[in-house]
């Protein structure tokens, strides 16, 4: 069974820094892109970037270009966003999903990390 | 890149059918055949209905369908039930950004 896992939620301050993961079971990780989407209290959904593991080859959407980094690990099948200086507005729920192969649409997605970010 | 349009609420009654629209440009909806549909219930992670604009993976009932007519998607749920109800996001291949998400759809069944 293709399992997505996401770290726990975090609550942090502004200016600090924070790393989430996304784990991957279930599938060889290396041969699918791992995907992240934001979505802020409230509001839709928002496509952040993708990365293709076996190379890491990564795309960023324009809005978050800059905003933030997406890295992985394949030695431990795990997936990444990253922020170095975390903003209030940066306050919403992040899925981490996995894109099909030759296809541009998300056939599993992990169950959502909170992140926080108040003084 | 835009956020493709979808109204933002449609309702319909148990049985009855609801067309939720998705407008984009050539440059995403239009020019490639790559619009899927995600249902999402409160606090829940998103769910795919719909991929390569027609398709359902298995599992999703064949009351959903999908179709698209220029810059244009549209998904229709038939035969409508209570747990039907959620919000619903297009999303579309858009070339070099690559993808671009609606900005969802709240559907009440009455």
């Amino acid at each position: 069974e293709v399992q997505l896992v996401q770290s726990g939620g975090e609550v942090k301050k502004p200016g600090e820094s924070l790393k989430i993961s996304c784990k991957g079971s279930g599938y060889d990780f290396t041969k699918y892109w791992i995907g992240w989407v934001r979505q802020m209290p409230g509001k839709g959904l928002e496509w952040m970037g993708i990365i293709y593991p076996g190379d890491y080859d990564t795309r960023y959407s324009p809005s978050f270009q800059g905003q933030v980094t997406i890295s992985a690990d394949k030695s431990i099948i795990t997936a990444y966003l990253q922020w170095s200086s975390l903003k209030a507005s940066d306050t919403a729920m992040y899925y981490c999903a996995r894109r099909v192969s030759s296809a541009w649409y998300f056939d599993s997605w992990g169950q959502g990390t909170l992140v926080t970010v108040s003084s | 890149h835009s956020a493709l349009t979808q109204p933002h609420s449609v309702s319909g009654s148990p049985g009855q059918s609801v067309t939720i629209s998705c407008t984009g440009t050539s440059s995403d909806v239009g020019g490639y055949n790559y619009v899927s549909w995600y249902q999402q219930h409160p606090g829940k992670a998103p769910k795919v209905m719909i991929y390569d604009v027609t398709k359902r993976p298995s599992g999703v009932p064949d009351r959903f369908s999908g179709s698209k007519s220029g810059n244009t998607a549209s998904l229709t749920i038939s035969g409508l039930q209570a747990e039907d109800g959620a919000d619903y996001y297009c999303c579309s291949y858009a070339g070099s950004f690559p993808l671009v998400f609606g900005g969802g759809t709240k559907l009440t069944v009455l």
